[in-house]
């Protein structure tokens, strides 16, 4: 039973560029949830998306944007990137509907803009 | 919109104590609070979780307990071994539609053997 994988591990990126991440949930979920992770904090809430759809946004500019796929995969995407969007990206996938099961996250994608 | 506070930052305990963390959320709504372990360089894990119908939930070493009048649960970790060592991070889930998670701060837990 495969959990949730991310790719790429780590990402050098510079200001101004694009970067895109991606996140196949773990087998038999159908909800994917992004966060990102500055140093030394909690997991902040992106978006979440759940039958193609984003369902639900944090406060993230729309500079961050989202996919879903037939398959359940996802993947983030983030245009003009700041020095402040270095952080840890991490995706978490869950079973919907009805109340929260729990949400599982991969081992996240390490982004560093120079 | 749900805020949770959670405490202390940083916790240093013996080999073989209790460790207890605390967690406060503004939404009373909330109605699921799990925790989480992240080790050094790698993913959150859950660890244990609760409902809001629940007061206290077991799993071998550690508990949740929860009072919903109060707005605040916590975790408690007995016989603590090193392998605890790691940042915990507790978490609330607003009512709704979307399973989105509003984590605490977190807390750096070592355990001096």
């Amino acid at each position: 039973d495969a959990g949730v994988t991310q790719s790429p591990t780590h990402l050098i990126k510079t200001r101004g560029q694009q970067v895109t991440l991606r996140c196949s949930p773990k087998s038999g979920h159908d909800t994917v949830s992004w966060y990102q992770q500055a140093l030394g904090q909690g997991p902040q809430f992106i978006f979440q998306y759940y039958e193609e759809e984003e369902r639900q946004r944090g406060n993230f500019p729309d500079r961050f944007s989202g996919h879903q796929f037939p398959n359940y995969s996802s993947e983030l995407n983030v245009n003009a990137l700041l020095l402040g969007d270095s952080a840890l990206y991490l995706c978490a996938s869950s079973l919907n509907p009805g109340l929260a099961l729990g949400q599982y996250f991969g081992p996240g994608t390490r982004l560093t803009v120079t | 919109g749900e805020n949770v506070e959670q405490h202390p930052s940083t916790l240093s305990v013996q080999e073989g104590d209790s460790a207890v963390i605390k967690c406060t959320y503004s939404d009373s709504a909330s109605n699921y609070f799990p925790w989480y372990k992240q080790e050094l360089g790698k993913r959150p894990q859950l660890i244990i979780d609760i409902r809001s119908n629940v007061g206290e939930k077991k799993d071998q070493r550690i508990a949740v307990t929860l009072n919903k009048t109060a707005k605040h649960f916590s975790l408690h970790i007995t016989e603590t071994q090193p392998e605890d060592s790691a940042v915990y991070f507790c978490a609330a889930v607003p009512e709704g539609g979307a399973q989105k998670l509003v984590f605490g701060q977190g807390t750096r837990l070592t355990i001096n053997p």
